[in-house]
């Protein structure tokens, strides 16, 4: 158990939706990254927060936005949801979002798009 | 482009071999990471590297940094490192990651 939570573990939704996933970082890690896994892109990453602000933007897609609040858990919200959005959503936290941390790693959203 | 290049794809083994699996990058980076992913899906970091060579336990991670290179080693395989491993690089505020190598070990 890494200490990382996301919720929900899985989630089923039609094309067009809007889904919000939950990431709780392990207690006293600053830094919360998300990282999106397709079958065909292998494992992405989207965005990378440090206490409430935005540090780090990789390849998210303008319908995606996310958020770090002020107790540290972070939301990824994902509109217009398209079958290409299935995939294994994982959040990964960190003390404090160096890159030569070792990041601890959520168990993931399984989210499929019908 | 792939700015992350691992190799092989996929690896089957007899439990007791020693394993190598490879990343080569195109990028400068400050740090690379490797990655285990479990059948069931879960992350797990195993190494951070930013030089050198790092050992826990039965696994060895090493890097060169001019030839822009790492390298994974499990010695006395065993079934339960079946798993996906998965390099990732860290150039400036950015993630690259291969795109896994499938090791089974077989008893």
């Amino acid at each position: 158990d890494s200490g990382v939570t996301q919720t929900p573990k899985h989630l089923i939704t039609a094309t067009g939706q809007r889904v919000t996933l939950r990431c709780s970082p392990r207690s006293g890690d600053l830094s919360v990254y998300w990282y999106q896994q397709s079958l065909d892109q292998g494992l992405q990453f989207l965005i990378q927060y440090y206490n409430g602000e935005e540090r780090a933007k990789g390849n998210i897609l303008e319908r995606f936005s996310a958020q770090q609040f002020p107790d540290l858990h972070s939301e990824l919200n994902l509109s217009s949801l398209e079958l290409g959005d299935s995939a294994l959503y994982f959040c990964a936290s960190c003390p404090s979002g160096r890159s030569q941390e070792t990041q601890y790693f959520g168990p993931g959203t399984r989210l499929l798009v019908l | 482009k792939n700015e992350v290049e691992q190799s092989p794809q996929n690896l089957t083994a007899q439990e007791g071999e020693f394993i190598t699996i490879n990343c080569s990058y195109s990028v400068g980076i400050s740090a690379l990471h490797w990655l285990q992913q479990h059948p069931g899906g879960g992350i797990v970091s195993l190494f951070m590297l930013s030089s050198g060579k790092k050992k826990h336990g039965r696994l060895i991670a090493t890097i060169n940094i001019q030839e822009k290179h790492s390298s994974l080693h499990i010695t006395a395989s065993h079934p339960r490192d079946s798993a996906v491993y998965i390099c990732a690089v860290i150039p400036l505020n950015q993630f690259y990651f291969g795109t896994g190598t499938s090791l089974t070990v077989i008893p």
